[in-house]
């Protein structure tokens, strides 16, 4: 079982980014999302599709269609550039390939 | 608040067997309702998912590596434990453990790098 993420997203400062993680029946699944900064352990910032962990600010939101989940980051600011990487559980644990976001 | 702490050499010779320790704080293995997990990342790449081990000791592996890894718990210590067998260089990642409840994993520790060289 795959879930695809693009390599890489830019986005400007106050803008909205959007990272998308597809896989076969990711439909009947639940898709979380991690950040992971440099040097840094990977932070859960969605969970349920849509929910959000204490502490991890607004401008972070899910959403879930059909087989791709969406992590959309609003008002993008200069410390959300990291790697976020998707995950959903399909009898095992299975990680996107994550996604490179670079604030210009 | 939870806190996870891995140990273990860190470096192991191919063909060895790496093992780490991974020490709960905060939370009650015997008494939690979650799974607890490992995850690696070799250096410059993404997440991989090892295995989830409960308190009772019921496991679940990652189907690719289920051959070489093992993982305990010890209830009276806090800790769990990963073990992968006749490792190689690709085995060399740094090696996160972390709470696993049901479709996410909430809270991971800092990680610990692990070099597979002779």
């Amino acid at each position: 079982y795959e879930l695809t993420q693009p390599p890489s997203v830019s986005v400007s400062p106050g803008q909205t980014a959007s990272i998308t993680c597809s896989g076969d029946s990711l439909g009947d699944k639940y898709a979380c999302w991690y950040q992971q900064k440099p040097g840094l352990s990977p932070v859960l910032v969605i969970y349920e599709d849509v929910k959000r962990p204490s502490g991890i600010p607004e401008r972070f939101s899910g959403s879930h269609s059909g087989n791709t989940a969406t992590l959309t980051i609003s008002g993008t600011q200069a410390m959300d550039e990291a790697d976020y990487y998707c995950q959903a559980w399909d009898s095992t644990v299975v990680f996107g390939g994550g996604t490179k976001l670079t604030v210009l | 608040q939870v806190h996870l702490q891995e140990s273990g050499p860190g470096l192991v010779k191919p063909s060895e067997t790496l093992s780490l320790t991974c020490t709960v704080s905060g939370d009650s293995i015997g008494f939690s309702t979650y799974y607890w997990g490992w995850i690696r990342q070799p250096p410059g790449k993404g997440l991989e998912w090892l295995g989830s081990v409960y308190y009772s000791g019921s496991t679940y592996y990652n189907p690719s590596l289920k051959s070489r890894v093992t993982l305990s718990v010890d209830t009276s210590k806090n800790q769990f434990s990963l073990k992968v067998t006749s490792v190689t260089a690709a085995d060399t990642a740094v090696y996160y453990c972390a709470r696993h409840l049901a479709t996410y994993f909430d809270y991971w520790g800092q990680g610990t790098l692990v070099t597979v060289s002779s």
